[in-house]
């Protein structure tokens, strides 16, 4: 199983901050495989990335991803009130495991 | 726009079978690309995979709960269900439906999402 390591387990920013948040993986997956996703309380997952770049319909270009191999990267531009919630990784290469999250708090 | 929705008692009593459904609108589940997933979320912690299917009845599990799992799928309802054997309080978490991308016939991510429903364990 490819176990999926997110870091860091919080991060407290200001609005307007840039976020960068990290998913590593035990073994090397394809980035056709990587996805991300966005959860706020009481809601279910987001997509906002597929392919490890690829934005889902509707997300806004602040967000972008990237990465190869093990180390993937999600990077929010410009933090908006609305961005403060939880993000997962999910891999699919071998199995499909989700990250255990970062959670993006306000400072 | 494609809609997913749980369905199911919230309460299951220990090594008792836990059932959902999950009914599809405005989409078949027919649709030649994409396979059905569930997804559960313990209380306060991450996801986790249970399970997707494909209209024509292929299923991929969770090796950690292959042993207790099964995902049906209904065509003529457009629907489909998931079955947890033998639950124990650590099963207690919040169920979604979604649909899984395939992608060179394999699985891909979750572009839509049902609302989830909570599923507790408990005598």
């Amino acid at each position: 199983e490819i176990v999926l390591t997110q870091s860091p387990g919080t991060l407290s920013l200001s609005p307007g901050e840039r976020a960068t948040l990290s998913c590593r993986a035990s073994q090397s997956i394809s980035s056709s495989y990587l996805a991300w996703y966005q959860q706020k309380p009481g809601q279910a997952p987001r997509l906002l990335i597929h392919a490890a770049s690829s934005r889902a319909t509707g997300i806004p270009d602040r967000f972008s991803g990237r990465g190869s191999g093990t180390d993937f990267t999600l990077t929010i531009s410009r933090l908006e009130p609305e961005d403060f919630a939880v993000y997962y990784c999910q891999q699919c290469g071998s199995s499909l495991t989700f990250g255990g999250g970062t959670k993006v708090e306000i400072k | 726009q494609l809609q997913l929705q749980e369905s199911g008692p919230g309460l299951v009593k220990p090594s008792e079978t836990l059932s959902l459904t999950c009914t599809v609108s405005d989409g078949s589940i027919t649709s030649n690309s994409y396979y059905w997933g569930w997804i559960r979320q313990p209380p306060g912690k991450g996801l986790e995979w249970i399970g997707s299917i494909y209209y024509d009845g292929s299923t991929f599990y969770n090796p950690s709960l292959e042993s207790r799992v099964t995902i049906s799928a209904d065509t003529s309802k457009n629907h489909f269900s998931l079955n947890l054997s033998s639950v124990t309080a650590a099963d207690t978490a919040v169920y979604y439906c979604a649909r899984n991308m395939r992608f060179l016939e394999w699985l891909s991510y979750f572009d839509y999402w049902g609302q989830g429903t909570l599923i507790t364990v408990s005598s």
